[in-house]
């Protein structure tokens, strides 16, 4: 079985340039999560859809970032313009269907887009 | 915001030893997730433990849970040079926010 696929797996940009990530989560997952990861640091969640639906977006900067997942599959996440400190790991993951009101045990993550930002 | 904080942040052990790692939280929690994070790769599950239970095992790895002083520890047993990675902490909050929050990780190194 496949896994979670990020790409791309590296990205060096120029400051205020737009950048854009793509995953693809595994067949069947509904829940999808993009989280940030600053080095030396945990991943931090920023926003997390179940199916077609951001349910969860409070820590998605929306001034400069914006995602979106058409069809319940794929998602994009986007910066425009981006800034320095953007520079860092962006993680996708995904998750089964849980049980109405509980979060699924176990995400599932890919192995993130290293973002650059000169 | 990191829930959870990792102690130690780096720790060097010898092929063969145990390595212990902990994790402490501030809010109350439904459960509690260990994971590894080998250099320039994604997070891979390795156990959870609900808020109802103390201990839990999966092979060289033992979980303890202390909810009274909000922590936890992950102790890796015989551990092998293969081990070496970061592992985070992970807390789903009792709260009505469904998100996992990552602490800022142990990196472990077990030298051969």
């Amino acid at each position: 079985e496949a896994g979670v696929v990020q790409s791309p797996r590296y990205k060096i940009i120029e400051k205020k340039q737009p950048v854009a990530f793509w995953c693809n989560p595994i067949s069947g997952h509904n829940t999808l999560y993009w989280y940030r990861q600053n080095l030396g640091q945990g991943p931090e969640l920023l926003i997390r859809y179940e199916n077609e639906e951001a349910v969860d977006d409070s820590q998605l900067p929306k001034d400069r970032f914006s995602a979106e997942r058409l069809k319940g599959v794929d998602s994009t996440l986007k910066i425009q313009p981006a800034e320095l400190g953007d520079s860092a790991v962006y993680l996708c993951a995904s998750s089964s269907q849980g049980l109405a009101g509980v979060l699924p045990d176990t995400q599932y993550f890919g192995p993130g887009t290293r973002l650059t930002v000169l | 915001s990191q829930q959870g904080e990792e102690d130690p942040q780096a720790l060097s052990i010898q092929e063969g030893e145990n390595a212990t790692m902990n994790c402490s939280y501030k809010t109350s929690i439904n459960n509690l997730q260990w994971y590894r994070q080998n250099s320039g790769r994604g997070l891979v599950h390795l156990i959870l433990i609900r808020s109802n239970e103390r201990e839990k095992h999966s092979g060289r790895l033992r979980v303890t849970l202390d909810t009274s002083k909000k922590s936890s520890s992950l102790l890796i047993t015989a551990s092998r040079a293969a081990d070496t990675a970061s592992y985070f902490c992970a807390t789903d909050k009792n709260t009505g926010r469904r998100a996992l929050t990552f602490g800022s990780g142990t990196r472990l190194q077990v030298q051969p």
